[in-house]
């Protein structure tokens, strides 16, 4: 198994450009999220999904759109990049019967200038 | 609401030192609480985990209690390596709900020969 996958490790955008973040599991977990890491702050819930076709907000949406045709996969899209957005990305999956246990990706630095 | 106070860091310890960091909680009713560690460069991983009151958490020698008197979460090592060099975060998760992680500002373990 590989885990929870996330591509790419590294990328700088420039304020106004868009782009997508691709996670990807292959434990079947219904549940996935996307989380955002900034210095002091811990990470922050962005968007969550329980299940193929169903998604929801967490508490810093704003700035990104979240799907889920797959069980698999739960991109994460920047529609227009702005310096806020400057982060450490993961993406995380949890399922089955220890379903509170969250595996996470290992990040995606995004840098938008 | 839900939140998790973690001590600032960084804590510095040298080798075989006894570590404390703590964690107080605010909950409405009774969450599961969890040490999530984060090694440099990669994603975080479930360290230890308690799901009620006086349960006891452990794994790689790291321990901590859960205590509703108090609302604390203290993780704590009697002997740590300069491998436990990492950041270690404490997070609760309701138990009603979609299973969200809401995550201290995480604390910064260095340790030195």
């Amino acid at each position: 198994n590989a885990g929870v996958t996330q591509t790419p490790k590294f990328q700088v955008l420039k304020t106004g450009q868009s782009m997508t973040l691709q996670c990807a599991q292959d434990m079947n977990h219904e549940y996935m999220s996307w989380y955002r890491q900034d210095p002091g702050m811990g990470l922050r819930l962005i968007h969550y999904s329980v299940g193929a076709g169903i998604t929801d907000q967490g508490e810093v949406p704003n700035g990104y759109n979240v799907s889920r045709s797959t069980t698999e996969d739960f991109p994460l899209r920047l529609l227009s990049a702005a310096p806020s957005q400057t982060s450490v990305y993961f993406c995380a999956s949890s399922g089955g019967k220890e379903y509170y246990e969250q595996y996470f990706g290992p990040g995606t630095r995004l840098t938008v200038t | 609401g839900n939140s998790v106070t973690q001590m600032e860091g960084p804590v510095t310890l040298s080798e075989e030192a006894f570590l404390t960091i703590n964690c107080t909680y605010t909950a409405t009713g009774y969450p599961s609480l969890f040490w999530y560690v984060q090694y440099p460069g990669e994603g975080l991983q479930l360290l230890l985990k308690a799901t009620k009151a006086d349960d006891k958490g452990s794994n790689k020698g790291f321990e901590a209690t859960y205590r509703k008197e108090t609302t604390s979460f203290h993780l704590e090592k009697g002997s740590v390596q300069v491998s436990d060099s990492a950041v270690y975060f404490c997070a609760l998760r309701r138990k009603t709900g979609f299973q969200k992680l809401v995550f201290g500002t995480g604390t910064r373990l260095l340790v030195s020969p």
